[in-house]
């Protein structure tokens, strides 16, 4: 139980382009679901928590204003880097589960690379 | 702060047996979990804590002192494919929260 899945695994763009990344639960539903990015070498870093139906809670350091959450459904949460840059690039993985004694479960990430 | 410790690297011979250490310091405490994750991929989930003891399952173990701040990942049986990262991860707080995870221990498995 609590698959998640992510999409897309791969984006390759430009300086300046907006990407989106979806995250979805598959067979149970995400009132919650958390936002991680990884840099290489590096342990995952939460970024946010995206909560279905209010804002998003965001870790102290990361641009509200710049990765853009929404989660409208209890099975779909996305991810919108805007304006991305460079140092944006990185490994997106979000992640979801029930909580207590339940795993978190992660999609399979998305690997951004700002050319 | 929420601080969790284990080390960088780590090898071990296909067939031997490997413990991989983490401690924490964290706010809370509700819950320690390990994943596996291999390059470029997403983690894995391995197996989960509690309490304190050990909690065995197939060719993983996992132990937990919650007094010492303390677990291991113990791996039985090396094979080549558990050449991977992995990452020992607290939830600090109850309900649906999220995971303060460690940097992660690179295990190479060699022949």
């Amino acid at each position: 139980g609590a698959v998640v899945s992510q999409h897309p695994s791969w984006v390759i763009c430009k300086s300046g382009t907006s990407v989106k990344i979806e995250c979805r639960s598959l067979d149970f539903q995400a009132t919650t679901m958390f936002w991680y990015r990884q840099f290489p070498k590096q342990s995952l870093m939460l970024m946010a928590t995206s909560n279905e139906g209010s804002k998003a809670t965001y870790e102290q350091g990361v641009e509200k204003d710049k990765f853009l959450i929404n989660h409208a459904s209890l099975t779909l949460s996305t991810l919108t880097v805007t304006s991305a840059h460079p140092e944006d690039s990185s490994f997106y993985i979000c992640s979801g589960g029930l909580g207590g004694n339940q795993p978190q479960h992660f999609g399979d990430g998305t690997r951004l690379s700002i050319l | 702060g929420q601080n969790i410790d284990q080390p960088t690297e780590m090898t071990a011979t296909e067939g031997a047996i490997v413990q991989i250490n983490c401690t924490y310091q964290t706010s809370g405490f509700n819950g320690l979990f390990w994943y596996q994750q291999h390059a470029g991929e997403a983690p894995t989930f391995l197996s989960y804590n509690v309490l304190d003891g050990l909690e065995e399952k197939g060719r993983f173990s996992s132990f937990l002192s919650r007094s010492k701040g303390y677990s291991y990942l113990l791996l039985k049986e090396l094979q080549m494919k558990d050449s991977a990262s992995y990452l020992c991860a607290v939830r600090a707080h109850s309900g649906n929260t999220p995971l303060v995870f460690g940097k992660g221990t690179r295990l190479s498995v060699i022949a």
